[in-house]
């Protein structure tokens, strides 16, 4: 039963390649989020969405697209893949909004790690 | 799957005062991250333990692995306001897994 699960684990591909990784959470939370984790384990918020909409949007390129079909699943595209773009990307979810200035519990997926060639 | 799951859930403290977070393992611990959320900000990393007994500090806190390794706890010495935020661990044993979080506020 695992809450929040992310597909692929791993993923390794050429640069320039599009590729997406998905994410599902069974535990009926509103909000869901994708972190990317660097080479020193910072974690970066990359996007939110609460109920299908999209509140936070850092500043991330445009080559990264967050697709929500349903507030159980969020996805991530990422189009014309770098060298940079190597790294972990771990989604999340929460019961509530993510509060300015705040923390809601966020229950985490257990990565993929991307490696771009 | 491992569990993480933090102790306490929250926490307010005085400043100068002392405090422990402690973060405890279903199953032994390989790699045990601690991170700090600022408010509206991402997760920084503090520190990660490897070795059962092993210790390190970063300024006034300090994070321990038990010998067992399955138990970590993060002490925070003579607590500051800029010391305020989300602790959040996190293992690593093939699949990384994070507790809930514990949020400090530090009353000057």
């Amino acid at each position: 039963d695992t809450a929040v699960s992310q597909t692929p684990k791993y993923l390794v591909t050429q640069m320039g390649n599009d590729k997406s990784i998905k994410c599902e959470q069974n535990l009926g939370h509103d909000t869901m989020y994708w972190y990317k984790q660097d080479s020193k384990k910072f974690l970066k918020i990359m996007f939110s969405y609460n109920n299908k909409e999209l509140i936070i949007n850092e500043t991330v390129p445009n080559r990264f697209s967050p697709k929500s079909p349903d507030k159980a699943h969020l996805n991530l595209h990422i189009n014309s893949l770098e060298l940079g773009d190597s790294a972990v990307y771990f989604c999340a979810s929460s019961k509530l909004k993510r509060l300015a200035g705040g923390w809601e519990t966020q229950y985490f997926g257990p990565g993929t790690r991307l490696l771009v060639l | 799957s491992q569990e993480l799951e933090q102790s306490p859930q929250s926490l307010i403290v005085q400043e100068g005062k002392n405090l422990t977070i402690n973060c405890t393992s279903s199953k032994t611990l390989y790699g045990l991250y601690w991170y700090k959320q600022k408010y509206g900000e991402g997760l920084i990393f503090l520190m990660m333990l490897q070795k059962g007994g092993e210790e390190k500090s970063h300024e006034k806190i300090t994070a321990k692995l038990d010998e067992k390794k399955q138990q970590s706890s993060l002490h925070i010495t003579a607590s500051q306001p800029s010391h305020a935020g989300i602790y959040l661990c996190g293992a690593d044993n093939n699949d990384m897994r994070f507790g809930a979080g514990t949020r400090l506020t530090v009353k000057p």
